[in-house]
């Protein structure tokens, strides 16, 4: 069954510092990877996603993921944080090929709070 | 291009009403899902609409229901209304059904029953 994990309910980190968001993930074929922010009050937000290729994916904002396939992970990251980029993130993938469960699947979350 | 539209943004109802949610997607995009929101959950998947059929649907009871229009738009109602049904109703929409673009999401509704 697919699956997806965000093994962090919450990350702190100072302005100005690199930050890592963790996804790892379980599909039986290959996966198609997104990452969104959500902040107070709002939707949803489209940040970046893998398809294929590249494994390094940059996505809006300055923010970037790893695919790692032998680790089956897709981490976010971004090289210096800012204060604005405290929200709630989510992984997702959906299992590329699959006919009768074709859904994006969702981790829980990761509150990430930039710290002045 | 206009956004995903939800309406209203807010509902307070009481326990055993029903409530009818709207979404309007981006101009263009034939596929609306809804998802529930809540702190405790996370995002749960509800249903997908595509070309006004249901394709999908997550493991909600009976009482969560939906349906898409020819123009796209959707709602969904919720019959019965229990207090574990306050949660964010987010709806999203994509330009196909199984598409590896991303999905779109609009601004929720905030039910609240009470």
């Amino acid at each position: 069954a697919q699956s997806v994990a965000q093994p962090e309910d919450q990350v702190n980190v100072a302005e100005g510092n690199p930050l890592t968001v963790k996804c790892t993930y379980s599909v039986s074929g290959n996966p198609y990877l997104f990452w969104y922010v959500q902040y107070p009050n709002r939707g949803l937000q489209f940040l970046l996603k893998y398809i294929t290729g590249d494994n390094l994916v940059k996505g809006s904002y300055g923010f970037e993921a790893e695919f790692n396939k032998s680790q089956t992970s897709f981490h976010l990251k971004k090289p210096s944080a800012l204060v604005s980029d405290s929200a709630l993130y989510f992984c997702a993938v959906r299992d590329r090929g699959q006919d009768s469960n074709y859904q994006l699947i969702w981790g829980a979350g990761t509150k990430l709070i930039i710290k002045p | 291009k206009a956004g995903v539209t939800q309406t209203p943004r807010y509902l307070i109802k009481t326990r055993g009403q029903q409530v009818t949610l709207s979404c309007s997607p981006i101009s263009g995009h034939r596929s609306v899902s809804w998802y529930q929101q809540t702190p405790g959950q996370g995002l749960q998947f509800l249903f997908e609409y595509f070309s006004e059929t249901q394709r999908n649907k997550g493991n909600f009871p009976g009482r969560f229901s939906g349906r898409q229009f020819s123009n796209s738009r959707s709602e969904m109602n919720v019959s019965t209304l229990e207090l574990g049904d306050s949660a964010l109703y987010l709806c999203a929409s994509s330009r196909t059904l199984r598409d590896d673009t991303e999905a779109f999401f609009g601004q929720g509704t905030r039910l609240t029953v009470v």
